[in-house]
């Protein structure tokens, strides 16, 4: 069965960096993209990003352009999603989303979110 | 980017009760949209994707319809375990979400 299983939870100083892991199993990994999805304390969904698995390459959300980088490891069937100069608005729960297959055209690569981690909590405080 | 209006913010209803929730495009989005289901601590699951179609296993009180930039989702009676926050979410271009719906039971 798929499973996207992430790693625990942080805290991080202001100013700090986190890398958070996405660990794929159950499926063919490098066929689905990967979306990255954030959810801060009693708020709603936020998009960060998509990376292709298979080529690595990579689509940020123009809010975290500079600060984000998404990257894989094939040989794992791990994504992962860093994120740096942390502040406080950045403690959120973080979710990697599977795209489902055949959604990816030209232009984009989105669509519904079929298979989500579990999510792993990210608290900045000094 | 594309916003997307979800309402209403919260909601009240009792067991078997019919449940609407509607969400609006900021621009014509075609049927590009997907309804989430999102438990306390859990992470959000999908119901309906593409607008009106059910994913493979999810009850079939649950139901969505719509195009362009109006969009709805129906709970058609409402189950004590539909208790939960729904968000709609386009992917015409870069994905964007609601604000999403809390559910409660009366």
């Amino acid at each position: 069965q798929v499973q996207l299983v992430q790693s625990g939870a942080e805290v991080k100083k202001p100013g700090a960096s986190v890398k958070v892991s996405c660990k794929a199993s159950g499926y063919t990994f490098t066929s689905y993209y990967m979306h990255w999805v954030r959810q801060a304390p009693g708020q709603g969904l936020e998009w960060m990003g998509i990376i292709n698995p298979s080529g690595g390459s990579t689509s940020y959300a123009q809010k975290f352009q500079g600060r984000v980088t998404m990257t894989r490891d094939t040989s794992t069937s791990t994504v992962y999603m860093e994120l740096s100069s942390l502040r406080s608005e950045d403690t959120a729960v973080y979710y990697c989303a599977r795209l489902r297959l055949g959604y990816c055209s030209s232009t984009s690569c989105s669509g519904p979110f079929d298979y989500w981690g579990q999510g792993t909590l990210v608290t900045v405080s000094s | 980017d594309i916003q997307m209006t979800q309402s209403p913010s919260s909601l009240s209803a009792s067991v078997g009760d019919r449940v609407t929730i509607t969400c609006q495009a900021s621009q014509d989005i075609s049927n590009y949209l997907n309804w989430y289901q999102q438990k306390p601590g859990k992470a959000p699951k999908l119901l309906i994707y593409d607008a009106s179609n059910l994913e493979t296993g999810v009850p079939s009180r649950f139901s969505g319809s719509g195009s362009g930039t109006d969009f709805t989702f129906t709970i058609s009676s409402l189950q004590p375990e539909d208790i939960a926050t729904y968000y709609c979410q386009q992917y015409d271009n870069l994905p964007t979400f609601g604000q999403g719906t809390r559910l409660e039971i009366k």
